[in-house]
C-alpha cells in the first residue's frame, strides 16, 4: 500500500523562479493538504484540496497556488521565489473533509533551496 | 484550534518507556488529540489520536485526563529510533487541518 509519494526529493532555484512540486496521495484518499515547514519550526498550513477545488487556505501570499487532478493528484506552484520561501514542503493526503475523525498522512517533502 | 503546551526537550534511556506530556486546558468538546512525531529530514508520522477515551495501537497508548485538559504519550519501550520531534495537536472534529507547535524533541539514549 503506496503511502503519500512527492517530487523532486530535493530542488534548487534562484530568486525570481517559479516551482512546481507534486504529491500522490495514499491509495483511498481523496484529499491533499500542503505545508511548509521552514528549518527547526512545525509545519505551517498553506492550503488543502478536494474534489479539485481549494477548500481552506492558510496564511501565505497569492504567490503559491495549486492544482488538484481527476486522480487526486496534487501540484504546488510557486511564483516569483523569495530567498524565505526556502523550507521542506509536505504534502498530506487524508479521506475526505472528514476532520478530526480521520488522520492526515505525510510525504517526506520537498526541499526547496533558493538561491 | 485550542494551544498545546509541552516541553521544548526530554530523556530517555533505551529499553525505558517515554512518557511525553501535553497540556491543552482550553480544549472543546469536539476537539480531538493527535500526536504525530517527525524523524529528522522525514515527514510527519501520524502515531495516534483520541477524543475521551484512552486509547492503544502497535506504536503508542495516548492517556487523556477525565477533565481533557492534559495528555499523555506513552512509547512502552522506548528504542534509539523513537528519537524525534513529538508534536501534540489539538484539531476541531470538522476542520481537517492540522496546527503545529515545536513540539517536544525526545532524545533515546544507549
Amino acid at each position: 500500500d503506496a503511502g503519500v509519494t512527492q517530487s523532486p526529493t530535493h530542488l534548487i532555484k534562484t530568486r525570481g523562479q517559479q516551482v512546481t512540486l507534486r504529491c500522490s496521495p495514499k491509495s483511498g484518499h481523496d484529499t491533499v493538504s500542503w505545508y511548509q515547514q521552514a528549518l527547526g519550526q512545525g509545519p505551517q498550513f498553506i492550503f488543502q484540496y478536494y474534489e479539485e477545488e481549494e477548500r481552506q487556505r492558510g496564511n501565505f501570499p497569492d504567490r503559491f497556488s495549486g492544482h488538484q487532478f481527476p486522480n487526486y493528484s496534487s501540484e504546488l506552484n510557486v511564483n516569483a521565489l523569495l530567498l524565505g520561501d526556502s523550507a521542506l514542503y509536505l504534502c498530506a493526503s487524508s479521506l475526505g473533509l472528514a476532520g478530526g475523525r480521520s488522520p492526515l498522512h505525510f510525504g517526506n517533502g520537498t526541499r526547496l533551496t533558493v538561491t | 484550534d485550542a494551544k498545546t503546551t509541552q516541553p521544548p526537550s526530554m530523556d530517555c534511556a533505551e529499553g525505558r518507556a517515554a512518557n511525553l506530556p501535553c497540556n491543552h486546558s482550553t480544549i472543546s468538546g469536539n476537539e480531538y488529540v493527535y500526536w504525530y512525531r517527525q524523524i529528522h529530514s522525514q515527514g510527519p508520522q501520524y502515531i495516534i489520536h483520541g477524543l475521551k477515551n484512552n486509547e492503544t495501537n502497535e506504536m503508542a497508548s495516548l492517556i487523556i485526563t477525565e477533565d481533557r485538559k492534559s495528555s499523555t504519550l506513552i512509547l512502552p519501550h522506548a528504542t534509539l529510533r523513537d528519537t524525534a520531534v513529538y508534536y501534540c495537536i489539538v484539531r476541531v472534529a470538522l476542520n481537517s487541518t492540522l496546527t503545529f507547535g515545536k513540539g517536544t524533541m525526545l532524545l533515546v539514549s544507549p
